[in-house]
Protein backbone atom coordinates (compact mmCIF):
# COMPACT_ATOMS: atom_id res chain seq x y z
CA UNK A 1 0.00 0.00 0.00
CA UNK A 2 1.47 3.28 -1.28
CA UNK A 3 -0.86 5.65 -0.28
CA UNK A 4 1.22 7.45 1.59
CA UNK A 5 5.19 7.89 1.66
CA UNK A 6 7.86 9.01 3.82
CA UNK A 7 11.52 9.93 3.36
CA UNK A 8 13.60 9.18 4.70
CA UNK A 9 12.68 6.17 6.67
CA UNK A 10 15.56 6.25 9.08
CA UNK A 11 17.37 9.45 10.27
CA UNK A 12 20.07 9.80 12.60
CA UNK A 13 21.31 13.96 13.25
CA UNK A 14 23.93 15.62 15.79
CA UNK A 15 21.80 18.18 17.79
CA UNK A 16 23.12 20.98 15.33
CA UNK A 17 22.35 19.23 11.92
CA UNK A 18 19.43 20.60 10.27
CA UNK A 19 17.13 18.04 8.54
CA UNK A 20 13.56 17.99 6.51
CA UNK A 21 11.04 14.63 6.57
CA UNK A 22 9.31 14.61 3.90
CA UNK A 23 5.46 13.12 3.40
CA UNK A 24 3.52 12.40 0.04
CA UNK A 25 -0.01 11.18 -0.07
CA UNK A 26 -1.67 10.03 -3.38
CA UNK A 27 -4.93 9.74 -1.93
CA UNK A 28 -6.41 12.83 -3.10
CA UNK A 29 -6.64 14.12 -0.12
CA UNK A 30 -6.95 17.78 1.49
CA UNK A 31 -5.77 17.27 5.31
CA UNK A 32 -2.29 16.19 6.36
CA UNK A 33 -1.03 15.65 10.07
CA UNK A 34 2.32 15.08 11.72
CA UNK A 35 2.11 12.60 14.50
CA UNK A 36 5.11 11.19 17.16
CA UNK A 37 5.33 8.04 18.50
CA UNK A 38 7.99 7.82 21.58
CA UNK A 39 8.13 4.42 23.49
CA UNK A 40 5.08 3.79 25.84
CA UNK A 41 3.35 7.05 25.25
CA UNK A 42 0.30 7.87 22.68
CA UNK A 43 0.43 8.91 19.38
CA UNK A 44 1.00 12.76 19.97
CA UNK A 45 -0.63 15.09 17.20
CA UNK A 46 1.90 18.13 16.41
CA UNK A 47 0.37 19.91 13.34
CA UNK A 48 -2.50 19.76 11.15
CA UNK A 49 -2.87 20.76 8.00
CA UNK A 50 -6.41 21.53 6.06
CA UNK A 51 -6.35 22.96 2.59
CA UNK A 52 -2.61 23.53 2.66
CA UNK A 53 -3.33 25.91 5.83
CA UNK A 54 -1.90 25.22 9.35
CA UNK A 55 -4.98 24.65 11.51
CA UNK A 56 -3.22 23.04 14.92
CA UNK A 57 -0.39 23.80 16.26
CA UNK A 58 -0.21 21.47 19.27
CA UNK A 59 2.60 23.44 21.54
CA UNK A 60 5.07 21.98 19.59
CA UNK A 61 9.11 23.72 19.95
CA UNK A 62 9.65 25.75 17.53
CA UNK A 63 12.64 23.60 16.65
CA UNK A 64 10.36 21.79 14.54
CA UNK A 65 9.09 23.76 11.57
CA UNK A 66 6.39 22.21 9.23
CA UNK A 67 5.64 23.52 5.66
CA UNK A 68 2.97 22.30 3.61
CA UNK A 69 3.46 23.88 -0.02
CA UNK A 70 0.41 21.62 -1.52
CA UNK A 71 -2.61 19.43 -0.38
CA UNK A 72 0.00 16.46 -1.48
CA UNK A 73 3.16 17.65 -0.01
CA UNK A 74 3.95 18.12 4.15
CA UNK A 75 7.75 18.31 5.41
CA UNK A 76 9.00 18.71 8.78
CA UNK A 77 11.92 20.80 9.21
CA UNK A 78 14.28 20.06 12.08
CA UNK A 79 16.82 22.25 13.92
CA UNK A 80 18.87 21.92 17.21
CA UNK A 81 16.75 18.85 18.22
CA UNK A 82 17.46 17.22 21.77
CA UNK A 83 17.75 13.68 22.09
CA UNK A 84 14.43 13.37 23.51
CA UNK A 85 13.09 14.22 20.18
CA UNK A 86 14.46 10.70 18.97
CA UNK A 87 11.15 9.35 17.93
CA UNK A 88 9.04 7.73 15.14
CA UNK A 89 7.34 10.77 13.21
CA UNK A 90 4.08 9.77 11.32
CA UNK A 91 2.73 11.59 8.90
CA UNK A 92 -0.89 10.74 8.00
CA UNK A 93 -3.72 12.45 5.61
CA UNK A 94 -7.58 12.69 5.58
CA UNK A 95 -10.07 14.01 3.08
CA UNK A 96 -11.36 16.95 5.81
CA UNK A 97 -14.95 17.69 6.31
CA UNK A 98 -16.37 14.34 5.58
CA UNK A 99 -18.76 12.50 7.54
CA UNK A 100 -16.68 9.59 7.70
CA UNK A 101 -13.31 11.21 7.74
CA UNK A 102 -10.40 8.36 7.87
CA UNK A 103 -6.67 8.90 8.67
CA UNK A 104 -4.45 7.22 6.54
CA UNK A 105 -0.60 6.48 7.86
CA UNK A 106 2.78 6.55 6.66
CA UNK A 107 5.50 4.31 7.49
CA UNK A 108 6.87 7.13 9.41
CA UNK A 109 10.58 8.42 9.77
CA UNK A 110 13.10 7.05 12.69
CA UNK A 111 14.61 9.53 14.04
CA UNK A 112 17.73 9.45 16.12
CA UNK A 113 19.60 12.76 17.78
CA UNK A 114 22.51 11.55 19.35
CA UNK B 1 -9.97 17.06 26.77
CA UNK B 2 -11.17 13.79 25.22
CA UNK B 3 -8.67 10.76 26.67
CA UNK B 4 -8.60 6.94 25.26
CA UNK B 5 -7.28 4.52 27.52
CA UNK B 6 -6.47 0.91 27.12
CA UNK B 7 -6.11 -0.94 29.81
CA UNK B 8 -4.12 -4.11 28.09
CA UNK B 9 -0.32 -3.11 27.58
CA UNK B 10 0.62 -6.18 26.59
CA UNK B 11 -1.16 -9.39 25.91
CA UNK B 12 0.34 -12.87 25.16
CA UNK B 13 -1.27 -15.89 23.50
CA UNK B 14 -1.24 -18.88 22.00
CA UNK B 15 -2.83 -19.54 18.47
CA UNK B 16 -6.62 -20.26 18.53
CA UNK B 17 -7.07 -18.60 21.40
CA UNK B 18 -9.91 -15.96 21.60
CA UNK B 19 -8.60 -12.15 21.96
CA UNK B 20 -10.43 -9.09 23.69
CA UNK B 21 -8.67 -5.62 24.09
CA UNK B 22 -10.14 -3.02 25.97
CA UNK B 23 -10.56 0.27 24.71
CA UNK B 24 -12.65 3.18 26.93
CA UNK B 25 -12.62 6.59 26.09
CA UNK B 26 -14.07 9.81 28.27
CA UNK B 27 -16.17 12.35 25.73
CA UNK B 28 -19.30 12.93 26.38
CA UNK B 29 -20.76 13.32 22.69
CA UNK B 30 -20.92 11.54 19.78
CA UNK B 31 -17.48 9.52 18.93
CA UNK B 32 -15.84 8.61 15.96
CA UNK B 33 -13.83 5.72 17.28
CA UNK B 34 -11.02 3.31 15.33
CA UNK B 35 -9.19 0.36 16.03
CA UNK B 36 -5.75 1.11 13.94
CA UNK B 37 -2.91 -1.86 13.92
CA UNK B 38 0.72 -1.99 13.69
CA UNK B 39 2.26 -5.29 12.20
CA UNK B 40 6.54 -5.20 12.95
CA UNK B 41 8.15 -2.76 11.24
CA UNK B 42 5.23 -1.62 8.75
CA UNK B 43 3.05 1.52 9.19
CA UNK B 44 -0.16 1.90 10.91
CA UNK B 45 -3.19 0.51 9.32
CA UNK B 46 -6.92 1.05 9.94
CA UNK B 47 -8.71 -2.13 11.24
CA UNK B 48 -11.97 -1.09 11.48
CA UNK B 49 -14.02 2.01 12.50
CA UNK B 50 -17.49 2.62 13.55
CA UNK B 51 -19.28 6.02 13.14
CA UNK B 52 -23.12 5.21 13.07
CA UNK B 53 -25.10 2.30 13.03
CA UNK B 54 -24.85 -0.99 14.25
CA UNK B 55 -22.61 -0.96 17.45
CA UNK B 56 -21.25 -4.34 16.15
CA UNK B 57 -18.37 -3.64 13.54
CA UNK B 58 -16.81 -6.25 11.74
CA UNK B 59 -13.20 -5.17 10.17
CA UNK B 60 -10.80 -7.25 8.13
CA UNK B 61 -8.54 -10.17 9.43
CA UNK B 62 -11.66 -11.68 11.05
CA UNK B 63 -11.08 -8.68 13.83
CA UNK B 64 -14.47 -7.03 15.17
CA UNK B 65 -15.10 -4.65 17.87
CA UNK B 66 -18.95 -3.83 19.81
CA UNK B 67 -19.35 -0.08 20.83
CA UNK B 68 -21.01 0.31 23.86
CA UNK B 69 -21.60 3.81 24.67
CA UNK B 70 -22.97 3.69 28.33
CA UNK B 71 -19.76 1.95 29.04
CA UNK B 72 -17.41 4.13 26.51
CA UNK B 73 -16.28 1.66 25.44
CA UNK B 74 -14.83 -0.06 22.21
CA UNK B 75 -13.18 -3.04 22.76
CA UNK B 76 -11.23 -5.22 20.11
CA UNK B 77 -12.19 -8.97 19.33
CA UNK B 78 -11.46 -11.96 17.63
CA UNK B 79 -12.39 -15.63 18.51
CA UNK B 80 -9.32 -17.20 17.07
CA UNK B 81 -5.91 -15.33 16.72
CA UNK B 82 -3.26 -16.36 14.52
CA UNK B 83 0.86 -16.04 14.72
CA UNK B 84 0.55 -13.45 12.07
CA UNK B 85 -1.70 -11.43 14.53
CA UNK B 86 1.38 -10.71 16.45
CA UNK B 87 1.42 -6.37 15.84
CA UNK B 88 0.44 -3.62 18.16
CA UNK B 89 -3.18 -2.70 18.01
CA UNK B 90 -4.03 0.84 18.75
CA UNK B 91 -7.48 2.93 19.73
CA UNK B 92 -8.75 5.87 18.69
CA UNK B 93 -11.20 8.30 19.19
CA UNK B 94 -12.48 11.78 17.43
CA UNK B 95 -14.96 13.96 18.77
CA UNK B 96 -14.65 17.02 16.96
CA UNK B 97 -15.36 18.32 13.30
CA UNK B 98 -11.28 18.47 12.57
CA UNK B 99 -10.13 15.09 12.29
CA UNK B 100 -8.18 15.71 15.58
CA UNK B 101 -7.85 12.16 17.01
CA UNK B 102 -7.06 11.06 20.32
CA UNK B 103 -4.79 7.78 20.69
CA UNK B 104 -4.66 4.96 23.02
CA UNK B 105 -1.05 4.06 24.20
CA UNK B 106 -1.36 0.99 21.99
CA UNK B 107 -1.63 -2.95 23.38
CA UNK B 108 1.14 -5.61 22.28
CA UNK B 109 -0.08 -8.46 21.27
CA UNK B 110 2.47 -11.76 21.07
CA UNK B 111 1.03 -14.96 19.50
CA UNK B 112 2.83 -18.18 19.99
CA UNK B 113 2.60 -20.90 17.06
Amino acid sequence: ETGVTQTPRHLVMGMTNKKSLKCEQHLGHNAMYWYKQSAKKPLELMFVYSLEERVENNSVPSRFSPECPNSSHLFLHLHTLQPEDSALYLCASSQDGGTQETQYFGPGTRLLVL
Amino acid sequence: AQSVSQHNHHVILSEAASLELGCNYSYGGTVNLFWYVQYPGQHLQLLLKYFSGDPLVKGIKGFEAEFIKSKFSFNLRKPSVQWSDTAEYFCAVRGSTLGRLYFGRGTQLTVWP
